[in-house]
């Protein structure tokens, strides 16, 4: 079946530091959204990407639709400990309505 | 504007008990989805609901799992018999009219 393929699959990172995470599909995507999943909570939707090449920013995060349709990519700039957590990345493939999830990239913030 | 509620939060049941949690989307969403998410791992969509008809339903182990959604408005899973592999997290979300999701907490599921 379709999957997505996150990487890297965790990361330690120092605060402060500049965060870059991708994913990547064998499919064509007409939307990518990046989540945020807290412990013990629901995944919170960050950003919605939904044309080639589209480079959209929240505050500290930037994610990009990647030209081939089939990767996206976000970055975190100047990483505080709140932002610890899981980040998937999630959509629709082209021509279904099945949203499916990422692996999961796990942020884990040094203070 | 109030979000996603789901109930419980967390369940412990015997092996061939069965279980049933309940979603109230946000206020004039369409869609409805469930999803389980297994520890380690991205969530699995479940079914999908646009008002109370299922656009997707190919992932839902139909021997054991039902969902409803009657009045297009709240819905309920329900788990009978329950096996331990069922042991995950059950996610509902829902949507306005994008693919722009908002999750409730979740009901965290022990099958022992």
């Amino acid at each position: 079946g379709q999957q997505l393929n996150q990487s890297p699959q965790s990361m330690f990172i120092q605060e402060g530091e500049d965060v870059s995470m991708n994913c990547t599909s064998s499919s064509i995507f007409n939307t990518w959204l990046w989540y945020k999943q807290d412990p013990g909570e629901g995944p919170v939707l960050l950003i919605a990407l939904y044309k080639a090449g589209e480079l959209t920013s929240n505050g500290r995060l930037t994610a990009q639709f990647g030209i081939t349709r089939k990767d996206s990519f976000l970055n975190i700039s100047a990483s505080i400990p709140s932002d610890v957590g899981i980040y998937f990345c999630a959509g629709p493939a082209s021509g279904t309505y099945k949203y499916i999830f990422g692996t999961g990239t796990r942020l884990k913030v040094l203070a | 504007e109030a979000g996603v509620a789901q109930s419980p939060r967390y369940k412990i049941i015997e092996k061939r008990q069965s279980v049933a949690f309940w979603c109230n989307p946000i206020s004039g969403h369409a869609t409805l989805y469930w999803y389980q998410q297994i520890l380690g791992q991205g969530p699995k969509l479940l079914i999908q609901f646009q008002n109370n008809g299922v656009v997707d339903d190919s992932q839902l182990p139909k021997d054991r799992f039902s969902a409803e959604r009657l009045k297009g408005v709240d819905s309920t899973l329900k788990i009978q018999p329950a096996k331990l592999e069922d042991s995950a997290v059950y996610l509902c979300a829902s949507s306005f009219d994008t693919y722009e999701q908002y999750f409730g907490p979740g009901t965290r599921l022990t099958v022992t």
